[in-house]
């Protein structure tokens, strides 16, 4: 099984959906969950911390279920820009545990 | 305009070559990575250093060979590389090792001939 598993999609969706990613994650003891973005051909970079209370960003909410070792990432209104892979990542057991990387969805927004 | 910078953007390289990757970073911080990034997988890290010391290997093979002199530079010295080394290298810092956000450079793309 995978450390951190996503859907690699491609979602396609139009200017204006609300699209929704998932994660999951296989060390229960994992401790800090995060999202990236990755733009083609660019490097990654931090979109958001996932609290387990979940936490909202503008159009942007992550949710996280530590009993299912679940991560979600919800995108209200999508706009042509929001087009990116989106990475679900996860910190290992320890506070210098190394970031574990999914293998990323990747979005497409259509006029 | 990226904190970590990232030579040479593309490399092509045969596979008796001898290469280098260069990373520097201008946000002061403490830790410094390597990670592999290959179509459709996830990213692999490959090596960790902090302040300046090599704190993880991640099982890679002796044909790579991380080298950090001081804490705002981190090399990856390339030798007798396979074709399915051919990847995205991407070098990342973040302040201290377990902090929350790493920052990217924009990475070397490697193809191996």
């Amino acid at each position: 099984r995978k450390e951190v598993e996503q859907d690699p999609g491609p979602f396609n969706v139009p200017e204006g959906a609300t699209v929704a990613f998932n994660c999951t994650y296989s060390n229960s003891a994992s401790q800090s969950f995060f999202w990236y973005r990755q733009d083609c051909r660019k490097e990654p970079k931090l979109l958001m911390s996932v609290y387990s209370s979940g936490n909202e960003d503008g159009r942007f909410t992550a949710q996280l279920n530590r009993a299912s070792q679940y991560i979600s990432l919800l995108i209200r209104d999508s706009k042509l820009s929001d087009s990116a892979t989106y990475l679900c990542v996860v910190r290992g057991s320890s506070n210098t545990g190394k970031l574990i990387f999914g293998q990323g969805t990747t979005l497409q927004v259509k006029p | 305009e990226t904190g970590v910078t990232q030579t040479p953007r593309h490399l092509v390289m045969g596979m008796t070559n001898k290469k280098s990757l260069k990373c520097e970073q201008h946000l002061g911080h403490n830790a410094m990575y390597w990670y592999k990034q290959s179509a459709k997988k996830p990213l692999e890290l490959m090596f960790v250093y902090s302040l300046e010391e090599r704190v993880e290997n991640n099982s890679v093979p002796s044909r790579f060979s991380p080298e950090c002199p001081n804490s705002s530079h981190l090399f990856l010295h390339l030798h007798t590389l396979q074709p399915e080394d051919s990847a995205l290298y991407l070098c990342a810092s973040s302040q201290e090792r377990g902090a929350t956000e790493a920052f990217f450079g924009q990475g070397t793309r490697l193809t191996v001939v």
